[in-house]
């Protein structure tokens, strides 16, 4: 059973960077043909899909995030990776971490990041 | 970017109640669509793909259909469980998905 776990500073000050890391358990991040996504979720909003990384390292991001969002990817931990610059109040949100095959069929537990001085 | 529309988008009910969501789309999207329930603090939760398909492991009331631009997502017999938020989402493109903007289920 596969299992996604998101870790990193729930606290950022705006301007600065978010980073976030997905530790995946159970399963090989190269095995299949999946690709490894990140979503957010605002307080009270719907879901945002920002963008995934296949294991070749291949992106595809959001357009109206793509200037702001690297996924990375580092096989030998396991791991994934999101970085978003800049953030603002608006970046403040759940994020979740999932495995990908165009249907989100894991899910991380979430991650909530604040966006404050 | 394509845009999905659901509705209604709060859906009061009881339990026993047969409920249909709907979600539209800004653009033919053949059957790449799925659906997910979300329970509030908790993650997304797959319940079906490719529009029709049950993902393993949901109950067989739930079921979907459509194709092209409309599909709904059919309870047929709520139970005290299925009362949560409901979101579409498709995978039309491999490179850019979307979710509809969520339909909440309550009592």
């Amino acid at each position: 059973q596969v299992q996604l776990q998101e870790s990193g500073p729930g606290l950022v000050k705006p301007s600065e960077t978010l980073t976030l890391t997905c530790s995946v358990s159970g399963a090989s991040i190269t095995s299949g043909t999946y690709s490894w996504s990140w979503v957010r979720q605002a307080a009270g909003k719907g879901l945002e899909w920002i963008g995934h990384i296949y294991p070749s390292g291949t992106t595809n991001y959001k357009p109206s995030l793509k200037s702001r969002v690297t996924i990375s990817i580092d096989t030998s931990k396991n791991q994934f990776s999101l970085s978003l610059t800049s953030v603002t109040a608006a970046d403040t949100a759940i994020y979740f971490c999932a495995r990908d095959s165009g249907t989100l069929g894991n899910w991380g537990q979430g991650a909530r990041v604040t966006v404050s001085a | 970017d394509i845009q999905l529309t659901q509705s209604p988008s709060t859906l009061s009910a009881s339990v026993g109640d047969r409920v249909t969501i709907t979600c539209r789309a800004s653009q033919n999207i053949n059957r790449w669509l799925a659906w997910y329930q979300q329970k509030p603090g908790k993650a997304p939760n797959l319940l079906i793909y490719k529009a029709s398909s049950l993902e393993s492991g949901v109950p067989s009331r739930f079921s979907g259909s459509g194709s092209g631009t409309e599909f709904t997502l059919t309870i047929s017999s709520l139970q005290p469980g299925d009362f949560a938020t409901y979101f579409c989402q498709q995978y039309n493109s491999y490179t850019l998905y979307s979710f509809g903007q969520g339909t909440k289920l309550d009592i």
